[in-house]
């Protein structure tokens, strides 16, 4: 069985451009969420959806954002990028929504230029 | 915010060696949960601690979740070389599955 996959798996942007990474779930699983991780620390809670609604937001800025789509795969946009929004983006899923036991992705790592 | 401690940030042990991890929180979590990193690689779950006191153990890996709720613990014990690499603790304390991680314990094993 096909694990979260996500894409793309390296990305370069320069600054204010806009990005979209897109991960699917693995099957059955109905919650993802998204997590932001810089060199040298742990993941940081972005986002988390479930049956395509926003459950839960971490303290990020506007210009982050997310959709979860009928099929349960889900996309992050990230507007006006940063210089600090250099980090590894992970998706992780989960059968249900209040469960801590995640499945993580192996990240998209994003350098912004 | 909540923040999880985690420290030292490095350890390096011998092959065969037993190892303690300690994570402490300045607030209570409902669940404690401990991951490993691999380089490349996203987290993946090692054990999951659903109740104050509980003691866990998965194979060689044994965790406790601390009575105040505040801490937990994980022991590797007779440490191999597959045993390298960073591990997180993480509290999850709403109805939604936010984890709250900390900054990893980065694990070398000398052969």
């Amino acid at each position: 069985d096909a694990g979260v996959t996500q894409s793309p798996t390296h990305l370069i942007k320069t600054r204010g451009q806009h990005v979209t990474l897109r991960c699917s779930p693995i099957s059955g699983h109905k919650s993802v969420s998204w997590y932001q991780q810089v060199l040298g620390q742990g993941p940081q809670f972005i986002f988390q959806y479930y049956e395509k609604e926003e459950r839960g937001r971490g303290n990020f800025p506007d210009r982050f954002s997310a959709r979860q789509f009928p099929n349960y795969s889900s996309e992050l946009n990230v507007n006006a990028l940063l210089l600090g929004d250099s980090a590894l983006y992970l998706c992780a899923s989960s059968w249900d929504r209040a469960t801590g036991e995640l499945f993580f992705g192996e990240g998209s790592r994003l350098t912004v230029l | 915010g909540q923040q999880l401690n985690q420290s030292p940030q490095s350890m390096f042990i011998q092959e065969g060696e037993d190892v303690s991890m300690n994570c402490t929180s300045s607030s209570i979590f409902n669940t404690w949960l401990w991951y490993k990193q691999d380089p490349g690689e996203g987290p993946v779950l090692l054990i999951a601690l659903y109740k104050a006191g509980e003691l866990t153990s998965n194979g060689r890996l044994t965790a406790q979740f601390g009575i105040t709720r505040k801490d937990s613990f994980l022991n590797i014990s007779a440490s191999i070389p597959s045993d390298v690499g960073i591990y997180f603790c993480a509290g999850q304390g709403g109805a939604n599955s936010k984890l709250t991680f900390g900054k990893g314990i980065t694990l070398s094993v000398r052969p």
